[in-house]
């Protein structure tokens, strides 16, 4: 069965160090989702795509990026890990005809 | 005021109850409409589009109300496994972006 799996479930780092988190989905969509999710503040959008070779900022997008050379994988990058991105990070994606959206379990990430 | 608003709860409900949320929107442009659940920790899973028309699937009712910018989700007859956080989700226009609701908690008692 198609899935979109993310990893790892969970990561301890430092602050200052460089974090990926990885994507991958099997649904062959086009579009791709990294959110976080913090107490009081819902999901909220860090950065996109729209296909191969597109990203697009989100609303929360400064600390990290994201790079899209295939259709299956969105890695989510922290340049210089902060405590302030300490949360849960969800991919998703979505068929540009139906437009509903997938998500991976998550990836519970702490910067000490 | 945020573009997408729900109250947050938690909506205690005995078993077999009927409980209904509600979620406002600012974009009157938007076109998609979709309720999420959450369960603690978990991944957001659709839960059911919404339909201009109005839509049901089983014990679900999902409405539109463009005039007033809210959507509206009702269950009948609720379960104790329904207890979770319901995410309301709008659509950016004109993108393939989704805004989500903080979520409103329900939890079914037995």
């Amino acid at each position: 069965d198609a899935e979109i799996t993310q990893s790892p479930r969970h990561k301890i780092t430092e602050t200052g160090r460089q974090v990926t988190l990885a994507c991958h989905q099997t649904w062959n969509h086009n579009n791709m989702f990294w959110y976080r999710q913090d107490l009081g503040h819902g999901l909220r959008l860090i950065h996109y795509s729209y296909g191969v070779q597109d990203t697009n900022k989100g609303e929360v997008s400064d600390g990290y990026s994201v790079s899209r050379s295939n259709t299956e994988d969105l890695p989510l990058t922290l340049e210089s890990a902060a405590s302030s991105q300490t949360s849960v990070y969800f991919c998703a994606s979505s068929d540009v005809r139906n437009e509903k959206l997938f998500f991976g379990s998550g990836t519970q990430l702490s910067v000490l | 005021r945020k573009e997408v608003e729900q109250d947050p709860g938690p909506f205690n409900v005995p078993e077999g109850a009927t409980v209904a949320f509600n979620c406002t929107y600012s974009n009157s442009a938007s076109q998609s409409f979709f309720w999420y659940r959450q369960d603690c920790r978990k991944e957001p899973k659709l839960l059911m589009s919404v339909y201009s028309s109005g839509n049901e699937d089983g014990r679900f009712t999902a409405q539109l109300n463009r005039a007033s910018q809210y959507i509206s989700l009702l269950i009948r007859d609720s379960k104790l496994s329904d207890s979770a956080t319901y995410l309301c989700v709008v659509n950016t226009p004109g993108t393939y972006k989704y805004i989500f609701g903080t979520g409103t908690r329900l939890k079914v008692l037995a």
